[in-house]
């Protein structure tokens, strides 16, 4: 079975401090993995996925298949960073859906 | 503010009543998907529907229904049988296939038990 875990329901850190959001997952099949991001008041979107290896308001998140994590990161946070995170999983080539993780609150302070 | 419309906003329901929850989207995804979100739990599976006329349980289907009649309408009942319904639900769509995993979430149903 494919799970994901998140440690940390909530996480602060100061404006323009460094931030890392955790993510380990469990599978043992070639998994595909996202952020997803709800800000106050909005919708729940797709903030980036592993395989467009691409950053995205400044965060980015590399794949570590040895340690199967999925690390958030952004050098230098912003306030406006202050959302609910999850990290979620599906299985490469499979008609499973995504598997999420109970979410990380990051609020950052001015 | 288009692409999914989840209705109503909150919901009520009575014991042993049996409620439906709308989701209407206007993005021609081919899949749509109900969860549930629980404080502390994250979100969790609990119908998929990756064509009309088709769909598969997730991993807390029982006490709930869906239909897919309609390509953009995935409307989910939640039953007499679901024993603690109260919670917050999300209906999201994606395109299907390799896109599978880029979905759209609406505005969400807030369940209440009176």
């Amino acid at each position: 079975a494919q799970r994901v875990t998140q440690p940390e329901k909530l996480l602060s850190v100061f404006k323009g401090a460094p931030v890392e959001l955790k993510c380990n997952y469990s599978y043992s099949g070639s998994p595909e993995l996202f952020w997803y991001v709800q800000y106050s008041r909005q919708r729940l979107q797709l903030l980036l996925r592993h395989i467009s290896r691409e950053s995205i308001k400044g965060f980015t998140a590399d794949l570590n298949k040895g340690e199967t994590s999925f690390h958030l990161k952004k050098p230098f946070a912003q306030e406006e960073d202050s959302a609910m995170y999850y990290c979620a999983l599906s299985s490469l080539g499979s008609a499973r859906q995504l598997t999420f993780g109970s979410g990380t609150q990051l609020t950052v302070l001015p | 503010d288009g692409g999914i419309t989840q209705s109503p906003k909150y919901l009520f329901r009575k014991e042993g009543q049996n409620v439906t929850l709308s989701c209407e989207q206007n993005l021609n995804h081919d899949a749509m998907y109900w969860y549930r979100q629980d404080p502390g739990q994250g979100l969790r599976l609990i119908y998929y529907s990756q064509i009309v006329n088709d769909f598969q349980k997730g991993d807390i289907a029982e006490g709930y229904s869906v239909s897919r009649e309609k390509k953009e309408s995935f409307p989910l009942t939640v039953t007499s049988a679901q024993k603690n319904p109260t919670a917050f639900y999300l209906c999201a769509s994606s395109r299907g296939g390799e896109a599978k995993n880029i979905q759209y979430f609406g505005a969400g149903t807030r369940l209440s038990v009176l």
